[in-house]
Parts: structure tokens; C-alpha cells; sequence
């Protein structure tokens, strides 16, 4: 049973505007949540993380939102580049931080 | 370097063979895992190792998979008696002990069995 789920496998956004990529997930005792990018060839790569208690967490053009009323969670980035062109994997961990369960991932192409 | 190191990057194998898979985590990272990517979907779970506690191994999917980590340092997942579903991308990460660590990742094995 897939716990965390990326309903979007692809997206295409113009460079410069604002990509937004969509998880959501199933247990509320879920606390951790984190994004991953993948390139081809390359294992993931952590981009940004949040835990519960917030409800934002910004790194540069990189943005994570939190609901857990809806169990949702967002990664925005803006402006978007072409070298972010790479499938991203929503995660998300709970209380004891054994498993992580990963999202099947989006691909997102930025169109120069 | 001081990412996580897997060994081979590649390997084909003849259905029926034994494979050994190898990974050597960051240094000072007491947890490790492995993780499955077959081709058109997601990361799956396989096993974890924290310090010197019993692995989960809830995730391994036959008795033909098994792994092993000496200590906190190198660890080796072997899968016996390969089967062609068992091509894949085989991820090793490892991670802080601590809550709310995450997890870095090596590049993968990728596996294709014939």
C-alpha cells in the first residue's frame, strides 16, 4: 500500500516561472517530510526537508509546504532553471525514523 | 570522497547466479539502508541497519535477498539464485542516527539479470 503518493509522473514548466510539484500522504504519524531530486545515472540527491511543526521551509529558490490537515505536502521552486530538470521524489518518515516511504516521483522538465 | 560509495556501478549477471552488491556509507553515519528502483517506479524498502541493533528486514522481498554491515562501516546485500524481477537500480543511504536525519544516498548498482 503506498503510503506517500506523487499523483503527477511529469511536469513541464517555462524556464523562469514557478514549478510546483505535489505530494500527499496517507499516515498522520508521518513527522518528517523531504524532497529529492534525481538525475539519470545518479542516486537522489536531498533537496529540503520539514518537519511537522512547521508548516514552510524555504532554501533559496526551493520552498516546501506543509498541510497536514489534507496531508500535503508541496515543493515550489522559483524561478524555475533548465538544470532543474530532473525527477523529483516526495519522502516522508515516522516518530522512531526507521523507514522512510518515498513517492514514485515526478518528472519535471524546465523548457529553456 | 565523502558520499556514499557503491560497488559495482554496473553488473549483468545470468539468471541462477549469486550477486554481491557492496556499500560503504559516510563516515560517522550510523544508520544504513537499502532500497530497490525498478525501471517506471518508485523506491522500494528493502533494509535498515542502526549501530549494532537487529536490522528490519520487512522489506526484502524473498529469502534469496539477504544483507550484512560490519559494525557501522561497510555494508553487502547478496541475492541468491538471481531471477530476471530482480533487475533493477539497488540504493544504498545512510544517514545520522538522530531523528529527522536524512538520508544521502550513493549512485546505485544497477543490476540486469539475463
Amino acid at each position: 500500500d503506498q503510503q506517500v503518493k506523487q499523483n503527477s509522473p511529469s511536469l513541464s514548466v517555462q524556464e523562469g516561472r514557478i514549478s510546483i510539484l505535489n505530494c500527499d500522504y496517507t499516515n498522520s504519524m508521518f513527522d518528517y517530510f523531504l524532497w529529492y531530486k534525481k538525475y539519470p545515472a545518479e542516486g537522489p540527491t536531498f533537496l529540503i526537508s520539514i518537519s511537522s511543526i512547521k508548516d514552510k521551509n524555504e532554501d533559496g529558490r526551493f520552498t516546501v509546504f506543509l498541510n497536514k490537515s489534507a496531508k500535503h505536502l508541496s515543493l515550489h521552486i522559483v524561478p524555475s532553471q533548465p538544470g532543474d530538470s530532473a525527477v523529483y521524489f516526495c519522502a516522508a518518515s515516522g516518530v522512531t525514523g526507521n523507514q522512510f516511504y518515498f513517492g514514485t516521483g515526478t518528472s519535471l522538465t524546465v523548457i529553456p | 570522497g565523502a558520499g556514499v560509495s557503491q560497488s559495482p556501478s554496473n553488473k549483468v549477471t545470468e539468471k541462477g547466479k549469486d550477486v554481491e552488491l557492496r556499500c560503504d556509507p559516510i563516515s560517522g553515519h550510523t544508520a544504513l539502508y537499502w532500497y530497490r528502483q525498478r525501471l517506471g517506479q518508485g523506491l522500494e524498502f528493502l533494509i535498515y541497519f542502526q549501530g549494532n541493533s537487529a536490522p528490519d528486514k520487512s522489506g526484502l522481498p524473498s529469502d534469496r535477498f539477504s544483507a550484512e554491515r560490519t559494525g557501522e562501516s561497510v555494508s553487502t546485500l547478496t541475492i541468491q539464485r538471481t531471477q530476471q524481477e530482480d533487475s533493477a537500480v539497488y540504493l544504498c543511504a545512510s544517514s545520522f542516527s538522530q531523528t529527522n536525519s536524512p538520508l544521502h544516498f550513493g549512485n546505485g548498482t544497477r543490476l540486469t539479470v539475463t
